[in-house]
C-alpha cells in the first residue's frame, strides 16, 4: 500500500536559516503530493501541492518539487521565521480515490 | 478558498455521556467528508469516510457503534462519540473534498475539536 516517510523532528533552527524537511513516498502510479501545516491547537492548512512529476508547488516562501525518479517531495524555505514554527505533514492521494495518506509529521521550531 | 468549520472547538464531558461534533463546509457542497483522530505529537488517523446520503465507511479498528457518523446534507457531517470514556479524549479533525476541484483530491480541514472525557 501507499506510504509517506518524513524526517523525524523536531527540527530546530534559528530565524533566517535555510529549511529542508525531507519527504519520500511509496505509491503506485502518479499520486498528487501535498504539504500541510498545523499550528499549535489548530487543524491542518494546505501549504502547497503538486499533481504531476516535476511540478513545483510554492506558497509563502515554501517550495517543494515533485521528483518521480527519487519519489520525493522535499519541503524547502530559504529563510524561516519564528512564525513558521509548526508541524508539517507530507501527504499523497490518488486521482479517483478520496483518502489522503499522511506522513507522521515533522515539528519545526524556529528561535529568534 | 474552501472553508470548513467545526463546532465545538473544545468540549469537556463526563464519562458515559455522548458528545456530538459538527463539521460544516461553508462555501461549497461536500459530497465526501472525513473524520480523523489525532493523538498528541502524532499524525492523523483516518477514522471514517462520510458520504452524503449513505452510510459512512469506517477504517479497520474503529468502532462503528461508538463513533456514529451522519452526513445528512451536502454541507454538514456529525460525529457522535457515544458513552465516552477517558481513552476517547483526543483531537478530532474533519475534512471535506470540494468536488468542484476535478482531478485533485485536495481536502480542506476544519480547525479541530479537543475532546476531554473526565
Amino acid at each position: 500500500g501507499d506510504s509517506v516517510t518524513q524526517m523525524e523532528g523536531p527540527v530546530t533552527l534559528s530565524e533566517e536559516a535555510f529549511l529542508t524537511i525531507n519527504c519520500t513516498y511509496t505509491a503506485t502510479g502518479y499520486p498528487s503530493l501535498f504539504w500541510y501545516v498545523q499550528y499549535p491547537g489548530e487543524g491542518l492548512q494546505l501549504l502547497l501541492k503538486a499533481t504531476k512529476a516535476d511540478d513545483k508547488g510554492s506558497n509563502k516562501g515554501f517550495e517543494a518539487t515533485y521528483r518521480k525518479e527519487t519519489t520525493s517531495f522535499h519541503l524547502e524555505k530559504g529563510s524561516v521565521q519564528v512564525s513558521d514554527s509548526a508541524v508539517y505533514f507530507c501527504a499523497l492521494s490518488h486521482s479517483g480515490y478520496s483518502t489522503l495518506t499522511f506522513g507522521k509529521g515533522t515539528m519545526l521550531l524556529v528561535s529568534p | 478558498g474552501a472553508v470548513v468549520s467545526q463546532h465545538p472547538s473544545w468540549v469537556i464531558c463526563k464519562s458515559g455521556t455522548s458528545v456530538k461534533i459538527e463539521c460544516r463546509s461553508l462555501d461549497f457542497q461536500a459530497t465526501t467528508m472525513f473524520w480523523y483522530r489525532q493523538f498528541p505529537k502524532q499524525s492523523l488517523m483516518l477514522m471514517a469516510t462520510s458520504n452524503e446520503g449513505s452510510k459512512a465507511t469506517y477504517e479497520q479498528g474503529v468502532e462503528k457503534d461508538k463513533f456514529l457518523i451522519n452526513h445528512a446534507s451536502l454541507t454538514l457531517s456529525t460525529l457522535t462519540v457515544t458513552s465516552a470514556h477517558p481513552e476517547d479524549s483526543s483531537f478530532y479533525i474533519c475534512s471535506a473534498r470540494d468536488p468542484g476541484l476535478a482531478g485533485v483530491n485536495e481536502q480542506f480541514f476544519g480547525p479541530g475539536t479537543r475532546l476531554t472525557v473526565l
